[in-house]
């Protein structure tokens, strides 16, 4: 059963990188396409982005600037890194597998990770 | 970019009701959609996906409908476990989630 882990600084400055990781066990990352998504305290959810095994990617059009996700085939993880950071981005933030081929969902989640930016 | 419109941004429910959830995209989608549930300090569980098909395990209670820009998400007899905050996603261009609707006690 392939599960997800989100790891990363839970604390981040104003303007500095936040960067997170996330592990995959129990399966391959080969063949699918790897979300991260955000939600706010109190609010709804908001998708950064995703990356393939290969390395493509595509991001949320509002976070394009800021966002960047990878993936080690090697280590069976992906990574976020998000520049810039606000007092806007403190979130939770989840990683989840989507199949790479139609119909897209999102079928196994990570249990996310809370992220403050504060000073 | 496409927007996904969630209605109503809550309700109100007792056990056994027949409850109702629509979601609007500003631009044809298909059926590149999806729902999710998501239960407090919880990550969000799909529920429905390419509109009308339940992944296994879901309850037969669930069902989704619709197609190009109006979509349907429907509970037949709402149970405690149900009350929740219930989310559209379309995956046609992006990945954009709705707002979401939160499901309460009456």
């Amino acid at each position: 059963q392939v599960q997800l882990q989100e790891s990363g600084p839970g604390l981040v400055k104003p303007s500095e990188t936040l960067s997170l990781t996330c592990t995959v066990s129990g399966g391959s990352i080969n063949n699918y396409l790897w979300n991260w998504i955000r939600q706010p305290p109190g609010e709804g959810l908001e998708w950064l982005g995703h990356v393939s095994s290969t390395g493509s990617t595509s991001y949320n059009p509002s976070l394009k600037s800021r966002v960047t996700i990878s993936a080690d085939t090697s280590k069976n993880q992906l990574s976020l890194k998000l520049s810039s950071v606000t007092a806007e981005d403190t979130a939770v933030y989840y990683c989840a597998r989507c199949g790479s081929a139609w119909p897209y969902y999102m079928d196994v989640w990570g249990k996310g990770t809370t992220v403050t930016v504060s000073s | 970019d496409i927007q996904m419109t969630q209605s109503p941004s809550s309700l109100s429910a007792s056990v056994g009701d027949r409850v109702t959830i629509t979601c609007r995209a500003s631009q044809s989608i298909s059926t590149y959609l999806n729902w999710y549930q998501q239960k407090t300090g919880k990550a969000p569980k799909l529920l429905i996906y390419a509109a009308s098909r339940l992944p296994s395990g879901v309850p037969s209670r669930f069902s989704g409908s619709g197609s190009g820009t109006d979509f349907t998400l429907t509970i037949s007899s709402l149970q405690p476990e149900d009350f929740a905050t219930y989310y559209c996603q379309q995956t046609y261009s992006s990945r954009a989630f709705g707002q979401g609707t939160k499901v309460e006690i009456k």
